[in-house]
């Protein structure tokens, strides 16, 4: 079975550009979500979905972030524009819906550096 | 809100030491609970998980109880690895919804 796919791996940008992030699940599952991990911390979510549907983005930064899960399959995450303090590991992960105490599948992450 | 706390790293150890990290929640009701490993250059793993009190997971020597007096969900390995040196993060997970602490580095040495 594939795992979570994301690319691209690194990405480096100024200050003020844009950038975007790609995500694939694994096949068949419904809930992705996007977490931020900077340098020292643990990840924080961002967005979750179910299907194509949000179901938190409640730490999302709307004024700069957002993101799409059009088709219900893979998912896109943008940054516009990017700050400094945005520099950090960004991952995917993706789970099927079976209750309460289902396992996140995590992908290799895209490392963002923000100059 | 809920919330995870690990202790702090890094931690360094010698081959077949004893290794214990730390690691406390606060939660309303019950969460599930787990440990994920990041190796260097790689992405997050699962290493074990416990779904309700007492429950104790385990997954490549490494064991964690869940205990819901004291709120904790220590892991533990009874002799560690080289290739044990990764970056260790305790997590719960209530509502759908993944809570980490901080991470803690580990290093063992030959």
């Amino acid at each position: 079975e594939a795992g979570v796919a994301q690319s691209p791996r690194y990405k480096i940008i100024e200050k003020r550009q844009s950038v975007a992030f790609w995500c694939n699940p694994i096949s068949g599952h419904a809930t992705l979500y996007w977490y931020q991990q900077i340098l020292g911390q643990g990840p924080k979510l961002l967005i979750q979905f179910q299907n194509n549907g949000v179901v938190d983005d409640s730490q999302l930064p709307k004024d700069r972030f957002s993101a799409e899960r059009l088709k219900g399959v893979d998912s896109t995450l943008k940054i516009q524009p990017a700050k400094l303090e945005d520099s950090a590991v960004y991952l995917c992960a993706s789970s099927p819906v079976a209750g309460e105490t289902y396992e996140q599948y995590f992908g290799p992450g895209t490392r963002l550096t923000v100059t | 809100g809920n919330s995870v706390t690990q202790m702090e790293g890094p931690v360094t150890l010698s081959e077949e030491a004893f290794l214990t990290i730390n690691c406390t929640y606060t939660a309303t009701g019950y969460p599930s609970l787990f440990w994920y490993v990041q190796y260097p250059g790689e992405g997050l793993q699962l290493l074990l998980k416990a779904t309700k009190a007492d429950d104790k997971g385990s997954n490549k020597g490494f064991e964690a109880t869940y205990r819901k007096e004291t709120t904790s969900f220590h892991l533990e390995k009874g002799s560690v690895q080289v290739s044990d040196s990764a970056v260790y993060f305790c997590a719960l997970q209530q509502a759908q919804k993944l809570v980490f602490g901080q991470g803690t580095r580990l290093t063992i040495n030959p």
